[in-house]
């Protein structure tokens, strides 16, 4: 079975321009999560997505960062313009339900973004 | 919002030593998971612990939820060089929407 897959693995800009990172979760796995975990510290959700609706974006810093889930099936998360703080990796999660009962969260391996 | 504390920040052990390390909550927790990420790596399920007092054991791993489900531990018996890694438990209170993730335990086994 294919993992969550993710894009760039890697990406290194300047403050203030733009980047643009995809994921297609594992298939069937209705609801897809953005996380951004810094050095040394724990995930932080950003945004979790049940199909192509939005369940929770209560931590997404909205004045600079977007994401779409079009058609219910893979994602992209757009920051714009990047600051310096935003230098972490961003990992894209799938599980099969949503909830307290959601069970396994299957990671991808993660883009790794560096703002200079 | 829902905060999930997690000691020790770090441990180093000698191989063959035990290691644990504790989640805490100030809130009821309706579940709480356990994740390993090694090195450069991402996050791995490792258990999902659901009931008052449960316990549930993975060969040298044993996990525990508290009888009030506001904490949990794991437990790692003999530890190896494989066991190397960052260790998160994460939760989701009766209240809130989102998965939480602590601020993990990062372990070092010297050979």
């Amino acid at each position: 079975e294919a993992g969550v897959a993710q894009s760039p693995r890697y990406k290194i800009i300047e403050k203030r321009q733009s980047v643009a990172f995809w994921c297609n979760p594992i298939s069937g796995h209705a609801t897809l999560y953005w996380y951004q975990q810094i050095l040394g510290q724990g995930p932080k959700l950003l945004i979790q997505f049940q199909n192509n609706g939005v369940v929770d974006d209560s931590q997404l810093p909205k004045d600079r960062f977007s994401a779409e889930r079009l058609k219910g099936v893979d994602s992209t998360l757009k920051i714009q313009p990047a600051k310096l703080e935003d230098s972490a990796v961003y990992l894209c999660a799938s599980s099969l339900f949503s909830g307290v009962n959601t069970g396994e969260l299957f990671f991808g391996e993660g883009s790794r973004l560096t703002v200079l | 919002g829902q905060q999930v504390m997690q000691i020790p920040q770090y441990q180093h052990v000698q191989e063959g030593e035990d290691f644990t390390t504790y989640c805490n909550s100030s809130t009821t927790l309706s579940n709480i998971q356990w994740y390993k990420q090694r090195p450069g790596g991402h996050p791995v399920f490792l258990i999902q612990l659901v009931k008052s007092g449960e316990v549930k054991k993975q060969k040298r791993l044993t996990f525990q939820f508290g009888e009030a489900k506001k904490n949990s531990s794991l437990h790692i018996t003999a530890t190896q060089t494989t066991d190397v890694g960052t260790y998160f438990c994460a939760a989701y209170s009766g209240s809130a929407r989102q998965l939480t993730f602590g601020s993990g335990t990062q372990l070092t086994v010297l050979p």
